[in-house]
């Protein structure tokens, strides 16, 4: 098993850009998580799914938006990058109430 | 509102000694308790997690924590820190809603 992967690793957007962080885990999960990491600040939630379909906001989810078509993969839209969406960006994946796993991250800078 | 609490910011100790990270939350119910490592770069790891039952949880590589309901404290310990231990460390809650809530993390420097 690969776990949770991301891509790209690393990616520079000028202002207004858009970009498109992909997500994939092959354990058959059926929750999935994007977060963003800002020093000193932990993880915040942007968006989660608990399934194939179905999509909800978390605390911070202005400025992106997601899909869930299939059970492995959850990608995270940035439509019009602005500096304050510099970040680390990480997937994560679980099966209900067991272990979270992570991905190893996509560092974003907005210029 | 729900929350989790690290009070360190940053923690430095001397290799060999022992280590003692705080954590406190605050739910209305006691939630799922976990402890996340990040090594610089990387993703997080699970070191250990708390459902129910016995309050002291064994984890990996050397750590256990002690949840403790009467200070809604889940307090993570080693007795012994090698210098790859230093990183961040980040507590961690949720309910039954499966949405992980993360305290702001402890940096842990490791001298020699």
């Amino acid at each position: 098993n690969a776990g949770v992967t991301q891509t790209p690793k690393f990616r520079i957007l000028k202002i207004g850009q858009s970009m498109t962080l992909q997500c994939t885990q092959d354990m058959n999960h059926n929750y999935m998580y994007w977060y963003r990491q800002d020093p000193g600040m932990g993880l915040k939630l942007i968006y989660y799914s608990v399934g194939a379909g179905i999509t909800d906001k978390g605390e911070v989810p202005n400025g992106y938006n997601v899909s869930r078509s299939t059970t492995e993969d959850f990608p995270l839209r940035l439509e019009l990058a602005a500096p304050s969406q510099t970040s680390v960006y990480f997937c994560a994946s679980r099966f209900s109430s067991d272990e979270q796993f992570f991905g190893p991250g996509t560092r974003l800078t907005v210029l | 509102a729900q929350s989790v609490t690290q009070p360190d910011i940053h923690i430095t100790v001397s290799e060999g000694a022992s280590l003692e990270l705080r954590c406190n939350y605050s739910y209305g119910a006691t939630p799922y308790l976990f402890w996340y490592v990040q090594s610089p770069g990387q993703g997080l790891q699970l070191l250990l997690k708390y459902f129910s039952g016995d309050t002291l949880v064994q984890g990996i590589k050397g750590f256990e924590a002690e949840f403790k309901r009467s200070q809604s404290s889940f307090n993570l310990r080693k007795p012994s820190v090698h210098w790859s231990d230093a990183a961040e460390y980040f507590c961690a809650a949720d309910t039954n809603d499966y949405k992980l809530s993360f305290g702001a993390g402890t940096t842990v420097t490791v001298r020699a």
